[in-house]
């Protein structure tokens, strides 16, 4: 069964410095990849995702993640953080069979301070 | 605008009763799920329908049902099997395929 393991419950980061949030995944096969962005009270919404292709991954909102088959991780990143992005972060993977679940992790709170 | 509406927003249950959350999506998706999210725990599957007329249980189906009757509208029932109901409920939709799932702005559940 796939899995997901986001190892921080929060993350805090001064605003202009770079934002890390770590991921790791397992997968029987090839993995989708995704990652979603929770503000409050309101539903997730997609950053981006990788299904082949290039490692690196740019997303909206000067995302990017980086896809590491041999470490099995996905870790999402932001160069130059800002206030707005402190938020609830998940990050999730799919097999490439035919049953379209996602299983995701249990979320990391982002804080950005001013 | 296309895109996924969950009512009500807040929704209140008595001991006993069931519930039914709303989900409508307008993107012409074949695919719809239910989660529940609870603190600290991520995105827990409930249901889920690929088809018109066909769902699969996911990993916490137990106190729950749904239908889908229809393409656009993938209708959840909380009943009085599920003892703790307390949670934030999220539907989404997807096309089948490697595409991701758009989410609705969810319904908060509470016991009165």
């Amino acid at each position: 069964a796939q899995s997901v393991a986001q190892p921080e419950d929060q993350v805090n980061v001064a605003e202009g410095n770079p934002l890390t949030v770590k991921c790791t995944y397992s997968v029987s096969g090839n993995p989708y990849l995704f990652w979603y962005v929770q503000y409050p009270n309101r539903g997730l919404q997609f950053l981006l995702k990788y299904i082949t292709g290039d490692n690196l991954v740019k997303g909206s909102y000067g995302f990017e993640a980086e896809f590491n088959k041999s470490q099995t991780s996905f870790h999402l990143k932001k160069p130059s953080a800002l206030v707005s992005d402190s938020a609830l972060y998940f990050c999730a993977v799919r097999d490439r069979d035919g049953n379209n679940r996602l299983a995701f992790g249990k979320g990391n709170q982002v804080v950005v301070i001013p | 605008d296309g895109g996924i509406t969950q009512s009500p927003k807040y929704l209140f249950r008595k001991e006993g009763q069931n519930v039914t959350l709303s989900c409508e999506q307008n993107l012409n998706h074949d695919a719809m799920y239910w989660y529940r999210q609870d603190p600290g725990q991520g995105l827990r599957l409930i249901y889920y329908s690929q088809i018109v007329n066909d769902f699969q249980k996911g990993d916490i189906a137990e106190g729950y049902s749904v239908s889908r009757e229809k393409k656009e509208s993938f209708p959840l029932t909380v009943t009085s099997a599920q003892k703790n109901p307390t949670a934030f409920y999220l539907c989404a939709s997807t096309v089948l395929g490697n595409q991701p799932q758009h989410f609705g702005d969810g319904t908060r559940l509470s016991i009165l």
